[in-house]
């Protein structure tokens, strides 16, 4: 079965430095989207992404974050000068339909990529 | 605005017990509703939607409009079913997308 991959799995950085995270969706996927879960509490929406532009993204994603699509497989989260705050599971994830409804409306995540800022 | 409530952060159970792992729901339009499960350090994995009616790894769960509720269950609990429970909500966002919004999920713990 497909699934979506991401690196690295686990990333340790100090504070103030610059953390990209890849992920590649499910190839015949369209939607793309990251999502984090801070050790502890429940997981939150990030942002999410389709033609290569950004379609929505929450409060959580400010201008410390930008999301990229460098070649047709990657899909990138990139995080610049990282805080202690930002230390998280970063879970990628892919859908293929366009709509909600119907039996394909599901998101697949990735296994995540676990960041401690330091 | 929508939100998913999970009210148990913790849920023990015998082994062999049944299982009810309860979520309710608030959405002005009409609701999509997902569970998840995530074993340790693992990915989210989707569980069950309820437009499927399926049941997995025995667990079933129904969408009741009128109690905004879509409760997990299963009869007989099992040790590997000991994991962390989301139930999600799938909102129809605009420009074509639509994302989750989770619950803050409830961990059951199946005791042997």
């Amino acid at each position: 079965e497909p699934e979506v991959t991401q690196t690295p799995s686990h990333q340790v950085t100090q504070m103030g430095q610059e953390v990209i995270l890849r992920c590649v969706p499910i190839s015949n996927h369209l939607y793309f989207y990251w999502y984090r879960q801070i050790l502890g509490q429940k997981v939150e929406f990030l942002v999410s992404f389709y033609n290569n532009e950004i379609s929505e993204k929450s409060e959580i994603f400010d201008d410390q974050f930008s999301v990229e699509r460098p070649d047709g497989s990657n899909f990138t989260l990139k995080i610049r000068s990282t805080k202690l705050e930002d230390s998280a599971m970063y879970f990628c994830a892919s859908s293929e339909t366009k709509f909600p409804g119907g039996s394909g409306n599901t998101i697949y995540f990735g296994e995540g990529s676990w960041l401690t800022v330091v | 605005a929508q939100r998913v409530t999970q009210p148990e952060k913790l849920l023990s159970v015998f082994k062999g017990a049944p299982v009810e792992l309860k979520c309710n729901y608030s959405y002005s339009g009409s609701p999509e509703l997902f569970w998840y499960v995530q074993y340790s350090r693992q990915r989210l994995q989707l569980l069950l939607r309820h437009i499927s009616r399926e049941s997995i790894k025995g667990f079933t769960a129904d969408l009741n409009k009128g109690e905004t509720s879509f409760h997990l269950k299963k009869p007989f609990a099992q040790e590997e079913d000991s994991a962390m429970y989301y139930c999600a909500l799938s909102q129809y966002s605009g420009a074509g997308s639509y994302q989750l919004t989770f619950g803050k999920g409830t961990k059951l713990s199946v005791i042997p």
